[in-house]
């Protein structure tokens, strides 16, 4: 049980371009994803987090307008790369947290690898 | 602010060998603290976690004590398998700070047959 994906799972991309990443939560109902960025060697980087139905709650030097996170259910939330650039370059996870758990128990997924040329 | 640190690696290590992540936090409040583990092309699980000071957690083998006397949540395992080579995290969750995870940088462990 508790598992999360995430589609793609890796994407390539041209500068300029925008892309959507989606996590789905597939046994369980999560009220709230979170979404974070790996570099490499780094430690995970909280993006924002993001409960279902209201708007997302953005870590401070993350840019909202360029990073759309929309949490439309309890299973799904998307982030979507606007505008994308080289830098932007990264391994994107999500993770949910089981409703009524407590949010100390977070379930990931596995990763999309963004690549942009 | 709240923060973990823990060695960096990587840990090289033979079939058997005892190993030891080391892992320190600091955190205004009273922080609950788990180890992550993420497998090659796998998402990060969740290995084990502790609640309060004194807690050990525990799963497959490894083990960690919360410490809040020096402060640290040191993984530990005597017999370490190829089937363990993986990046490990040390993380926590200050109630007072929010109810995000906070990770340390990741430590990779590789085990040789």
């Amino acid at each position: 049980g508790a598992v999360v994906s995430q589609h793609p799972s890796r994407v390539i991309c041209k500068s300029g371009t925008s892309v959507k990443i989606e996590c789905r939560s597939l046994d369980f109902q999560a009220t709230t994803m979170f979404w974070y960025r790996q570099f490499p060697k780094k430690s995970l980087m909280l993006m924002a987090t993001s409960n279902e139905g209201s708007k997302a709650t953005y870590e401070q030097g993350v840019e909202k307008d360029k990073f759309l996170i929309n949490h439309a259910s309890l299973t799904l939330s998307t982030l979507t790369v606007t505008s994308a650039h080289p830098e932007d370059s990264s391994f994107y996870i999500c993770s949910a947290s089981i409703t009524g758990s407590g949010q100390e128990t977070q379930y990931f997924g596995p990763g999309t690898r963004l690549l942009v040329l | 602010g709240d923060s973990v640190t823990q060695m960096e690696g990587p840990v090289t290590l033979s079939e058997e060998a005892c190993l030891t992540i080391n892992c320190t936090y600091t955190a205004t409040g009273y922080p609950s603290l788990f180890w992550y583990v993420q497998y090659p092309g796998e998402g990060l699980q969740l290995l084990l976690k502790a609640t309060k000071a004194d807690d050990k957690g525990s799963n497959k083998g490894f083990e960690a004590t919360y410490r809040k006397e020096t402060t640290s949540f040191h993984l530990e395992k005597g017999s370490v398998q190829v089937s363990d080579s993986a990046v490990y995290f040390c993380a926590l969750s200050d109630p007072q700070a929010g109810t995000a995870l906070i990770f340390g940088k990741g430590t990779t462990l590789s085990v040789s047959s």
